[in-house]
């Protein structure tokens, strides 16, 4: 049963313009959220994360907003750049003593200019 | 900055070989995890540990093992190499709620 799901595989959108990538949860118990970057032949890099006591966190061009009571973030990228075509990873965790993620299926963002 | 190696970027095996995949980390980090990533079905934990030659089974870890007797290595065994078992392999560590950090990956084909 998957309990993190990225539902599009794909999203195309213009350079310059706001690519929104969605990502829905199941386990109440998570608590925790992540967003993974990842190029072709590059381990997946870290990009933002928010906690559950929060509803919003912003990182320079980057901004993920967590809807509890949907079990749904979602990630904002403003202005979006070619640069920023990847794959694409939501992941969730329950904090406690040590970290283990649940990763989604990711979704391929390309950002035509 | 963080640096997690895997031993190599490409390997071919053939069906039935055992095959070691080797990860080094180098941030004294407790926390060590073997992921798979396969189109469409994104990243799956295969096993983590969060000490030294203490080992935990992830989602999928039926034809793997591994081996953690140092705590900067990570050894993943597959035991009798499947073709099923072709895929990008990821290893991975962290510190308590950290985010993890990924080494490149060990595209592993599987004759």
């Amino acid at each position: 049963d998957q309990q993190v799901k990225q539902n599009s595989p794909s999203l195309s959108v213009q350079e310059g313009r706001i690519s929104i990538l969605n990502c829905d949860y199941t386990n109440s118990m998570f608590d925790y959220f992540l967003w993974y970057k990842k190029y072709p032949a590059e381990g997946p890099t870290f990009l933002i994360s928010i906690s559950s006591i929060k509803d919003k966190n912003e990182d320079g061009r980057f901004t993920v907003f967590l809807n509890k009571s949907a079990k749904h973030l979602s990630l904002h990228i403003v202005p979006s750049q070619p640069g920023d075509s990847a794959v694409y990873f939501c992941a969730a965790d329950s904090t406690g003593a040590n970290s283990k993620l649940t990763f989604g299926k990711g979704i391929t963002l390309s950002v035509r200019p | 900055d963080v640096k997690v190696t895997q031993s190599s970027r490409y390997l071919v095996k053939r069906t039935g070989e055992k095959v070691f995949l080797e990860c080094v980390q180098d941030m004294d980090h407790e926390n060590m995890f073997w992921y798979r990533q396969d189109p469409g079905l994104g990243l799956r934990l295969i096993y983590f540990s969060y000490d030294v030659k203490m080992k935990e089974k992830g989602d999928i870890p039926e034809g793997y093992s591994v081996s953690r007797e140092k705590k900067e290595r990570f050894s993943l065994i597959l035991e009798s190499a499947s073709t099923n078992q072709t895929s990008m392999y990821l290893c991975a560590t962290g510190e308590g709620n950290q985010p993890q950090h990924f080494g490149d990956g060990t595209r592993l084909s599987i004759l």
